[in-house]
């Protein structure tokens, strides 16, 4: 079963707005990682943030994370018509062995 | 330095023949995934290897799917007796010690008949 859940699954929007995906997961992590994807093969890692951050810069990207909702968002401001793609959270769960679960992904497209 | 690298990068094969899809990590790194993706789906988590650790199979969907990592390098993913069911995007991604960003091959697709 999936660990995390994005919301909302699909986004559109104008370019130069802001982007904003939700991931709620359901169990005690280690850290919570974001991933873009294009064109439905490999993934590309955007940013980590351990447990014990509540926010984090790269760029145009924001993540905040709330342990206690178990949810992070990540932003993504001035958007661009490049940054159209899908867009996963993975968590790595502290039970059992040390792996990533994958959310379902919120798929963006930016309109320019 | 070279990415992981996956092939075949397309598969079509007949319902009930044998597959196997193959990953090769990037160089040094412990960590190796295998996930499975349908068109327009998220990634579901298949196997996980770590080192000499044995493997957590927890996510293997049934018992014709199997793996198989040699060396701590190159792994195989074997797929018997495909179904339909089976088709997808099978994503491979290792890391450097398992904790920290996961480097994905570009895939292979798979396309059962």
């Amino acid at each position: 079963s999936q660990q995390g859940e994005e919301d909302p699954q699909a986004l559109s929007i104008q370019e130069g707005e802001n982007a904003t995906m939700n991931c709620s997961y359901k169990t005690s992590i280690n850290n919570l990682q974001w991933y873009r994807q294009n064109s439905g093969r490999g993934l590309v890692h955007l940013i980590l943030i351990r447990s014990n951050e509540r926010e984090k810069h790269s760029g145009r990207l924001r993540v905040t994370l709330d342990t206690s909702k178990k949810s992070s968002s990540l932003l993504i401001t001035a958007s661009r018509a490049a940054d159209t793609a899908s867009y996963f959270c993975a968590t790595e769960t502290t039970s059992g062995t040390y792996k990533y679960i994958f959310g379902t992904g919120t798929r963006l497209k930016v309109l320019a | 330095g070279a990415g992981v690298s996956q092939s075949p990068s397309n598969k079509v094969t007949e319902k009930g023949k044998d597959v196997e899809l193959r990953c090769d990590p990037i160089s040094g790194h412990t960590a190796l995934y295998w996930y499975r993706q349908s068109l327009g789906q998220g990634l579901e988590f298949l196997i996980y290897f770590q080192g000499n650790s044995a493997p957590d199979k927890s996510g293997l969907p049934s018992d014709r799917f199997s793996a198989e990592r040699t060396g701590g390098s190159v792994s195989t993913l074997t797929i018997q007796r495909t179904q339909q069911e089976d088709s997808a995007v099978y994503l491979c991604a290792s890391s450097g010690t398992g904790v920290g960003p996961l480097h994905f091959g570009n895939g292979t697709r798979l396309t059962v008949t």
